[in-house]
């Protein structure tokens, strides 16, 4: 398909586990984001990639959220020692390149953390 | 730092009647202004967008939004609500094209 896709749709980690999201940009797609929606409330952005290049992670919440995209097309959010307030929707969007652009989203990750 | 307040959390309209959706912002310099439709379990859409040209902008499924420099506001319109628009509303704001910042969010319930 021609959308932004995301794996896995849905999350379910103990406390401590590690994770790892995966978003799959349009193809052509330079800048990539990473936004945390929790229930009930609008996104929030984490993270933004131009190509292979973090340019932004004003927006990661700790140290245990880490994001790359070593190609400049696929990118992976990981959560190491995954903690109850981590439960939220992971939302990963790309535009043509930066915010000023439409950003086309994908339908996100429901971690839920136990 | 830019941020956006939406005014109802919740809007309830009958099909057929108009729709508003108020949205302010705060900005320190001309931002960028974006509505984004989310339906249940899909990904947010883009209804529209301002970027300082037009202040009355026309966006898909015969929504508009106008912004008000002078209110601060950028208010989301339609003439006649179908059951179809029932989903959840974000008004976005980027200032310099920085980062985007969402509102909480405008939840619309359409009544037949």
């Amino acid at each position: 398909g021609a959308g932004v896709s995301q794996s896995p749709r849905y999350k379910v980690a103990k406390r401590g586990q590690d994770v790892a999201l995966r978003c799959d940009p349009i193809s052509g797609h330079v800048s990539l984001f990473w936004y945390q929606q929790a229930l009930g409330q609008g996104p929030e952005f984490l993270t933004y990639f131009q190509n292979e290049a973090q340019l932004d992670k004003s927006g990661l919440p700790s140290d245990r959220f880490f994001a790359e995209r070593p190609e400049g097309s696929v990118s992976t959010l990981k959560i190491q020692r995954t903690q109850q307030e981590d439960s939220a929707v992971y939302l990963c969007a790309s535009s043509f390149v930066g915010f000023q652009y439409e950003q086309y989203f994908g339908p996100g990750t429901r971690l839920t953390v136990t | 730092a830019q941020s956006v307040t939406q005014l109802d959390s919740h809007v309830s309209v009958s099909e057929g009647t108009p729709v508003l959706l108020r949205c302010n912002y705060s900005s320190s310099y001309s931002p960028s202004l974006f509505w984004y439709v989310q339906h249940p379990n899909k990904g947010l859409q883009l209804l529209l967008k301002y970027t300082s040209a037009a202040t009355l902008v026309k966006g898909i499924n015969g929504f508009e939004a106008e912004f008000k420099k002078s209110e601060t506001s950028f208010h989301l319109t339609k003439p006649s609500a179908h059951m179809s628009d029932a989903a959840e509303y974000f008004c976005v704001v980027s200032d310099r094209g920085n980062d985007m910042r969402f509102g909480a969010g405008t939840r619309l319930t359409v009544k037949p």
